[in-house]
């Protein structure tokens, strides 16, 4: 169950802002918001995460709403590099079901020269 | 790829025989996970573990086994592989406070 909800694909200009929203509506208090990516058919490369709180890190920063419904991940300058699948993803912690990750269908994202 | 190798990377096999694939890290991480990938599904999870012969169950356990001898090898098995089966499988591994590291994936064909 990937409790999340993401566009099937989204188009960004070269050096420009990419900003992924990802809706998580069911989401509990204790549920953390992972966001890794996939570029060709390579093993997903973990981005980013946060509970609360806005996350900034070399790659990317994380936005997500006051009332944790929803969350945007932000590639500040995207470069082709940047072309792949993005995954958002719920992670429970502190319980049984805290290791599992569980992965939805993504966001293929285009950056165009 | 955090010390995870995955063996074989490709491989073909027939309708019925079984199969095993192996990943191995040197991480030294309590958690691994099978995953396969196929059009339109994302990842799965088929099964995981969390720790020397402690596995459980993901969302497309059927017609998988695992075993975990060793902390450093998780081995996924088809024990009577079918064209469905044809996929992309992903190892991964992490520890209690940690994100997942992915392996690099094995391409099995079921002809």
């Amino acid at each position: 169950d990937a409790k999340t909800t993401q566009p099937p694909s989204m188009d960004c200009a070269e050096g420009r802002a990419a900003n992924l929203p990802c809706n998580h509506s069911t989401i509990s208090g204790n549920e953390y918001v992972y966001w890794y990516r996939q570029i060709h058919s390579q093993g997903p490369q973990y981005i980013i995460h946060g509970l609360k709180n806005n996350e900034t890190n070399e790659m990317a920063s994380l936005i997500i709403t006051e009332d944790r419904k929803s969350s945007t991940l932000i590639l500040p300058h995207a470069t082709l590099r940047d072309t792949a699948v993005y995954y958002c993803i719920v992670r429970v912690a502190y319980s049984y079901n805290f290791n599992k990750f569980y992965f939805g269908s993504g966001t293929k994202l285009n950056v165009k020269p | 790829d955090a010390g995870i190798t995955q063996s074989p990377r490709h491989k073909v096999t027939e309708t019925g025989t079984p199969v095993t694939l192996r990943c191995h890290q040197t991480e030294n991480h309590r958690y691994m996970y099978w995953y396969r990938q196929d059009p339109g599904h994302g990842l799965r999870l088929i099964h995981y573990s969390y720790g020397v012969k402690d596995t459980d169950k993901g969302e497309v356990s059927d017609g998988y086994s695992v075993s975990r001898s060793k902390t450093e090898d998780f081995l996924l098995t088809l024990e009577s592989a079918t064209s469905s089966q044809t996929s992309v499988y992903f190892c991964a591994i992490s520890d209690s406070s940690t994100e997942a590291f992915f392996g690099q994936g094995t391409r099995l064909t079921v002809v």
